[in-house]
């Protein structure tokens, strides 16, 4: 089974600030990976898939790269809204796999 | 506009049966996959496996692999999830969510809270 870490656990930015969040794999997935945004209370919302498109609906300001074993979330300009928890995933191999969250906070 | 509506939270005792929904509209049913995730309280999210609504082909994840069965009956475009026997250690938000060929879950259920407790 393929092992997704993310980093950091938790996040402090602030509102109008960069984000940047990492997701190793423990082998190649090529760019299979999607990105999930979880805010408390809430199912899960799709943000990135293919490691880099987005989703339909999801605002420009979130981008994702990467390939191989090392991926990023980029949040441009953080928005109230964006405070959350983000996964990652992995659906190269099966079962696919998630990370453990890196929850993302105001400072 | 496409939905996935689950049936509501569900308080079992251990050894309990039990049998959960989700019921998609908005779509055509049959042109995607449906998947299970666990999220177990306070922790990440685990995928259990998926199932094919147009012949209810299954492929569960090892670690759920025999504790549940997925099914789906797609003349009223709904999927199951059940327990025949239920444990503390089930108790977890579930969800569903819908994916094409490749998992990428694009609308997710609102969730059911299964709590089992003696």
């Amino acid at each position: 089974e393929i092992v997704m870490t993310q980093s950091p656990a938790t996040l402090s930015v602030s509102p109008g600030e960069r984000a940047t969040l990492s997701c190793r794999a423990s082998q190649s997935i090529s760019s299979n990976l999607a990105w999930y945004q979880q805010k408390p209370g809430q199912a899960p919302r799709l943000l990135i898939y293919g490691a880099s498109t987005r989703a339909t609906g999801i605002p420009a300001r979130f981008s994702g790269s990467g390939s191989g074993t090392e991926f990023t979330l980029t949040i441009s300009s953080l928005q109230s809204e964006d405070f959350a928890v983000y996964y990652c995933q992995q659906y190269n191999n099966w079962p696919g796999t998630f990370g453990q969250g890196t929850k993302l906070e105001i400072k | 506009e496409v939905q996935l509506v689950q049936s509501g939270a569900e308080v079992k005792k251990p050894g309990e049966s039990l049998r959960i929904s989700c019921e998609g509209s908005g779509y055509s049913f049959t042109s995607y996959w449906i998947s299970w995730v666990r999220q177990m309280p306070g922790k990440g999210l685990e995928w259990m496996g998926r199932i094919d609504p147009r012949d209810s082909y299954t492929h569960y994840s090892p670690s759920f692999q025999g504790h549940v069965i997925m099914s789906a009956d797609k003349s009223i475009s709904a999927a199951y999830l059940q327990w025949s026997s239920l444990k503390a250690s089930d108790t977890a938000m579930y969800y569903c969510a819908r994916h094409r060929l490749l998992p990428n879950f694009d609308c997710w259920g609102q969730g059911t809270l299964v709590t089992v407790s003696s």
